[in-house]
């Protein structure tokens, strides 16, 4: 099956400078690769995502960019934020397989990001 | 347009015990996941369901079960609970007919068993 590996684990950064999470992919299969945001003490969220037929993807403040050949995916936040603060999670998927399965994903381990003042 | 909707929130338990955990999905969503979340293992996919059909499972014992009826609202259980079971349990939707892959997660129900 699908594993996803997220670095780093913990990422520190000031007020106003960038940040990358980077995560590795297995399944050559997969073809969906989402972020989600999970603050304290509420549900992930989906913040932007990006698909197998896409290098790079931007939504303001926030980049996700893909290698499919080196099977790699990597999300780019910058001008950071005090409210940028939370869990990032990274995850997989190939939403072609099962015919019927939309709701299974490979997650990464996570990455806490502090973002201090 | 309401979330996804889980009770209850908190809950705690004794081992050898067993819960059920419920999930109302977004309006419109036919398919229902659950994921358990702890430190140590991070996300993990415990099941799918679709037109009251377990789609999809992931690789956790037979205690967990879970269920969807006739309105998508799905629920889990667990039987013969033991320690490592503590966890946020967290119920996500998604749309089957136009599916973008996204998943819409509930806030959980925290798990704690002594």
């Amino acid at each position: 099956g699908e594993n996803v590996e997220q670095h780093p684990s913990t990422l520190s950064v000031q007020e106003g400078d960038s940040a990358v999470i980077k995560c590795t992919y297995s399944d050559s299969a997969s073809n969906y690769f989402p972020w989600y945001k999970q603050e304290l003490g509420k549900g992930p969220q989906l913040i932007i995502d990006i698909r197998s037929n896409v290098g790079e993807k931007k939504d303001q403040r926030i980049a996700v960019t893909l290698n499919k050949t080196a099977k790699h995916f990597s999300l780019h936040i910058t001008e950071t934020q005090p409210e940028d603060s939370a869990v990032y999670f990274c995850a997989a998927t190939n939403t072609n397989a099962g015919g019927t399965s939309y709701g299974k994903l490979t997650f990464g381990q996570g990455t806490i990001l502090t973002v201090h003042p | 347009k309401a979330g996804v909707t889980q009770t209850p929130r908190y809950l705690i338990k004794t081992r050898g015990q067993q819960v059920t955990l419920s999930c109302s999905p977004i309006s419109g969503h036919r398919s229902v996941s659950w994921y358990q979340q702890t430190p140590g293992q991070g996300l993990q996919f415990l099941f799918e369901y679709f037109s009251e059909t377990q789609r999809n499972k992931g690789n956790f014992p037979g205690r967990f079960s879970g269920r969807q009826f006739s309105n998508s609202r799905s629920e889990m259980n667990v039987s013969t609970l033991e320690l490592g079971d503590s966890a946020l349990y967290l119920c996500a939707s998604a749309l089957t007919r136009g599916n973008t892959g996204e998943l819409f997660f509930g806030e959980g129900s925290r798990l704690t068993v002594l």
